[in-house]
């Protein structure tokens, strides 16, 4: 079982629609986790992070967290063609210095 | 500087060739950290560094591989004997925050890459 695992997609939304994004992980002593994008070629880009359980917002996008269940989901409100990108679940392992990433999903917003 | 640099943005070597890959952080980030991402994949870490000491290298993947930041601000990753499975974008990233706090939740910021390429 990989540490942290993203279905890799594609996830393909139509424009304006709300796109879901999951990401599982394994260790249950986790403390803090991120959402980043990144465009092809390029190099990843914080979106959100997040560390209580529970929904934290930010402008289009929402990080959710549930520790019981060892899930955090990222939604993107509003979806834009700008958006089509791989996204990338982050975790910080117990030991506090490895940032544990999961292979990413793309996704395809179409205009 | 304004943002995490890394040089070379490209390299070809052929196999069994020494490489070093550069990381200039941003100034004054405590945390440093490589990671190496294959086609497809999200980034691997390699090691991790506060400061100059290298607190974790567990992800280096094997003893051909070696990191340095001497003076606590660049640093340097080196490949001996080049394979060509070792052939990835090499990420740096750099953070204010030092990891392991029970609170970190402050942004790494990435450089561009190195990509490197084993012929």
């Amino acid at each position: 079982q990989k540490e942290v695992e993203q279905n890799s997609g594609p996830l393909s939304v139509p424009e304006g629609a709300i796109a879901s994004l999951n990401c599982t992980y394994s260790d249950r002593g986790s403390q803090s986790f991120f959402w980043y994008r990144q465009y092809s070629g390029k190099s990843p880009e914080l979106i959100m992070f997040i560390y209580s359980n529970g929904d934290k917002e930010d402008g289009r996008f929402t990080a959710q967290l549930n520790k019981a269940s060892q899930y955090v989901s990222l939604l993107i409100r509003d979806s834009q063609p700008s958006d089509s990108a791989t996204y990338l679940c982050a975790v910080i392992n117990t030991g506090g210095f490895k940032t544990i990433f999961g292979a990413g999903t793309r996704l395809f917003v179409k205009a | 500087g304004a943002g995490v640099s890394q040089s070379p943005r490209y390299k070809v070597a052929k196999r069994g060739q020494d490489v070093a890959l550069r990381c200039d952080p941003i100034s004054g980030h405590v945390s440093l950290f490589w990671y190496q991402q294959a086609l497809g994949q999200g980034p691997e870490f390699l090691t991790y560094f506060q400061n100059e000491a290298q607190l974790d290298k567990s992800g280096l993947p094997s003893d051909r591989f070696f990191a340095e930041r001497p003076e606590g601000s660049v640093s340097t990753l080196k490949i001996q004997r080049t394979q060509q499975e070792d052939s990835a974008v090499y990420l740096c990233a750099s953070s204010s925050e030092l990891s392991g706090s029970r609170l970190l939740n402050t942004e790494a910021f990435f450089g561009q890459g190195t990509r490197l390429t084993v012929v």
